[in-house]
């Protein structure tokens, strides 16, 4: 139980286009979910969290118009990386977490994303 | 601020032993995380532990807290070449569900 799939798993983009991540939680109800980077041999990065139904909680730093989070239903959050440049690729991971079980988060397996 | 701080390599012989180790800032943790990353994956998810646990054994794994010294360590008996990954340590923050990852250390086992 407890699987967060991601689609795409990697994407290459051309610089100014934007690109979509889709989040899901398989086999049970995300209530929150959160969108981590990371970069190359290093940590994971929390970018935002997501609660269903409501607006997305930014971490400082992170540009809210440029990555655009949805978490429209209990199983699904996407993120948009809008008009994506060279600086922007790295690898993405969500995460999900239960209201039943909110002190562990389920990991999705990651996008990576190279933008050209 | 908060801060998790790890070594970045650990290498050992298979059928040894692997102890991580693990340093952290916020006292009032109340959940400590080990996770593994493979080349190019996701994260796994491993144990955990409640700050009020000294120790955590599952199988093969062992997870020993020390509040005192806010030092965790994860110990990999009889590792294996597929232990070799990336092993995290995290907090989570106290009054909310964010966690804080540690550095992350490369295992490697060596044949």
């Amino acid at each position: 139980g407890a699987v967060v799939s991601q689609h795409p798993s990697w994407v290459i983009c051309k610089s100014g286009t934007s690109v979509k991540i889709e989040c899901r939680s398989l086999d049970f109800q995300a209530t929150t979910m959160f969108w981590y980077r990371q970069f190359p041999k290093q940590s994971l990065m929390l970018m935002a969290t997501s609660n269903e139904g409501s607006k997305a909680t930014y971490e400082q730093g992170v540009e809210k118009d440029k990555f655009l989070i949805n978490h429209a239903s209990l199983t699904l959050s996407t993120l948009t990386v809008t008009s994506a440049h060279p600086e922007d690729s790295s690898f993405y991971i969500c995460s999900a977490s239960t209201s039943g079980e909110q002190e562990t988060q389920y990991f999705g397996p990651g996008t990576r994303l190279l933008v050209l | 601020g908060e801060d998790v701080e790890q070594s970045l390599f650990l290498s050992v012989r298979e059928g040894d032993s692997s102890v991580i180790n693990c340093t952290y800032t916020d006292s009032s943790s109340t959940y400590l995380y080990w996770y593994k990353q493979e080349p190019g994956a996701g994260l796994q998810l491993l144990t955990y532990i409640f700050s009020n646990m000294d120790m955590k054994q599952d199988q093969r794994l062992t997870v020993l807290l020390n509040k005192k010294d806010k030092h965790l360590s994860l110990r990999i008996a009889d590792t294996q070449t597929g232990d070799s990954a990336i092993y995290f340590c995290a907090e989570r923050a106290s009054g909310t569900y964010k966690y804080i990852f540690g550095t992350g250390t490369r295992l490697k086992v060596l044949a």
